[in-house]
C-alpha cells in the first residue's frame, strides 16, 4: 500500500492568514492526488484533484501543486469557513490511502 | 444534482454481519461511467477507503478487509450495498458511500465525489 503523510498534523491560524499543508506519498504518484475538507459531522468534500485541479465551486483562495512524491495544499487568506480538517488522497493505486489529516483551527 | 445517502442498522453486535445500502438519486447506477464507492472513519481517526462496484457487478476490495467484505450492485433500486462479517469493535465507525467518476477516456479518476452524509454503526453487545 501506498501510505501519505500530512504535516503538520494541526495548525492554528487567524483569518486572513496564508496556510500551507504539505502531503507525502511513500512512492510516486505523478499527479494521481486529491484533497478533501471535513468539517466536524459532516462528509469529506472534495477541494482538488489531480493535484492541482479546483473542483467547480470551490473558491480561488485554495490552490494545490506538487507531483511525484510531494504535494501542498495552500490556502491564501484563511476565512471563517475554512477552519476544518484537510485530508490528501491517493489515487494512483489500489488500496486508494488517505493522510491522516491536518486540523486547522483558530489562532 | 447526483446524492447518495447511507441507510442501515446503527448497532451491531460483535460476530456478527454489518449490512449497509447507498441510494443515489438524480442519478443512474446503471448509466456506467462511475465506480460506487465505500469508505469509512473511525471515531476521531482517518478515513479508510473499503472497496468499489462498477453497475456491472465486478468488485475491487481493500486487501485488509476483503476476507470480510462483499458490495453489491441492484440497479432495479438505484443502490449498492455493503456487508462486512464477524465484526468487532474494531469495525465502529462512520461509513460513508462516495461515487469514484471516469474521465473523458473512460479512465477511473479514483477520486471521490460527492459522498453520502455518513451512517455511524457501533459494534456492541
Amino acid at each position: 500500500d501506498i501510505q501519505m503523510t500530512q504535516s503538520p498534523s494541526s495548525v492554528s491560524a487567524s483569518v486572513g492568514d496564508r496556510v500551507t499543508i504539505t502531503c507525502r506519498a511513500s512512492q510516486g504518484i505523478s499527479s494521481w492526488l486529491a484533497w478533501y475538507q471535513q468539517k466536524p459531522g459532516k462528509a469529506p468534500k472534495l477541494l482538488i484533484s489531480a493535484a492541482s485541479s479546483l473542483q467547480s465551486g470551490v473558491p480561488s483562495r485554495f490552490s494545490g501543486s506538487g507531483s511525484g512524491t510531494d504535494f501542498t495544499l495552500t490556502i491564501s487568506s484563511l476565512q471563517p469557513e475554512d477552519f476544518a480538517t484537510y485530508y490528501c488522497q491517493q489515487a494512483n493505486s489500489l488500496p486508494f490511502t488517505f493522510g491522516p489529516g491536518t486540523k486547522v483551527d483558530i489562532k | 444534482q447526483v446524492q447518495l445517502q447511507e441507510s442501515g442498522p446503527g448497532l451491531v453486535k460483535p460476530s456478527q454481519t454489518l449490512s449497509l445500502s447507498c441510494t443515489v438519486s438524480g442519478g443512474s447506477i446503471s448509466s456506467g461511467g462511475y465506480y460506487w464507492n465505500w469508505i469509512r472513519q473511525h471515531p476521531g481517526k482517518g478515513l479508510e477507503w473499503i472497496g468499489y462496484i462498477y453497475s456491472s457487478g465486478s468488485t475491487s476490495y481493500n486487501p485488509s478487509l476483503k476476507s470480510r467484505v462483499t458490495i453489491s450492485v441492484d440497479t432495479s433500486k438505484n443502490q449498492f450495498s455493503l456487508k462486512l462479517t464477524s465484526v468487532t469493535a474494531a469495525d465502529t465507525a462512520v461509513y460513508y458511500c462516495g461515487r469514484n467518476p471516469f474521465d473523458s477516456g473512460g479512465r477511473a479518476t479514483n477520486w471521490f465525489d460527492p459522498w453520502g452524509q455518513g451512517t455511524l454503526v457501533t459494534v456492541a453487545s
